[in-house]
């Protein structure tokens, strides 16, 4: 079973603070995926990193695929209370077997 | 253009019985996922449909099915619920399914078993 680990799993900050989370693996995934969830509502989308090394930037959010395939980050500059819910990574590990596994998430709190 | 769909919202049942929910996927789209969420075990893959047919499977006993529909729209069903399986329950469509399809969510039905 192939699993994905983050960290840290609670993360409370004021808003314009920077902040990491993590998502460590001991498997290869030939994709990972970042969303984020906010009460009541389905996961969205952030992003998709397929290249070991990749870099994505999605305004004050900066992606990492680590190089290995193995591991990835998630960095926030300058957080706002917008930012607030629980941040998912997500990883298909290639092949045939097309399932989608989830890391439990980090739960993250930017105060005003 | 409408997201996806799932419905019921909000589900009471009790031990024993069994529920069907059912979710309607983004037009065009037809791949259906389905995920289960819960506060212990994050997000977990039930089972994933293209085209009628269940092309995989998570490791969920088999008091949990599904199917899907020529309109793509999907149901999963629960028989025998018990305690353990109140939760989030997702799904989520793509166009032609993983990996390389982006994948859409619904806000999820919550499954709650006395």
């Amino acid at each position: 079973t192939q699993l994905l680990e983050q960290s840290p799993q609670f993360l409370s900050i004021q808003e314009g603070e920077n902040l990491t989370v993590y998502c460590n693996s001991s498997s290869v995934f030939s994709s990972l995926q970042w969303y984020r969830q906010e009460p009541g509502e389905g996961p969205v989308l952030l992003v998709t990193v397929v290249t070991g090394g990749e870099v994505k930037k999605l305004k004050r959010l900066t992606f990492q695929f680590g190089d290995a395939r193995k591991d990835s980050s998630l960095h926030i500059t300058a957080a706002q209370p917008g930012d607030t819910g629980l941040y998912l990574c997500a990883g298909y590990s290639g092949g045939s077997n097309y399932k989608l596994t989830f890391g439990k998430g980090t739960l993250l709190t930017v105060n005003p | 253009k409408a997201g996806v769909t799932q419905t019921p919202r909000y589900l009471i049942k009790t031990r024993g019985q069994q529920v069907t929910l059912s979710c309607s996927p983004i037009s065009g789209h037809r791949s259906v996922s389905w995920y289960q969420q819960t506060p212990g075990q994050g997000l977990q893959f039930l089972f994933e449909y293209f085209s009628e047919t269940q092309r995989n499977k998570g490791n969920f006993p088999g008091r949990f099915s599904g199917r899907q529909f020529s309109n793509s729209r999907s149901e999963m069903n629960v028989s025998t619920l018990e305690l353990g399986d109140s939760a989030l329950y997702l799904c989520a469509s793509s166009l032609l399914g993983p990996p390389n399809q982006p994948q859409h969510f619904g806000d999820g039905t919550r499954l709650s078993i006395l």
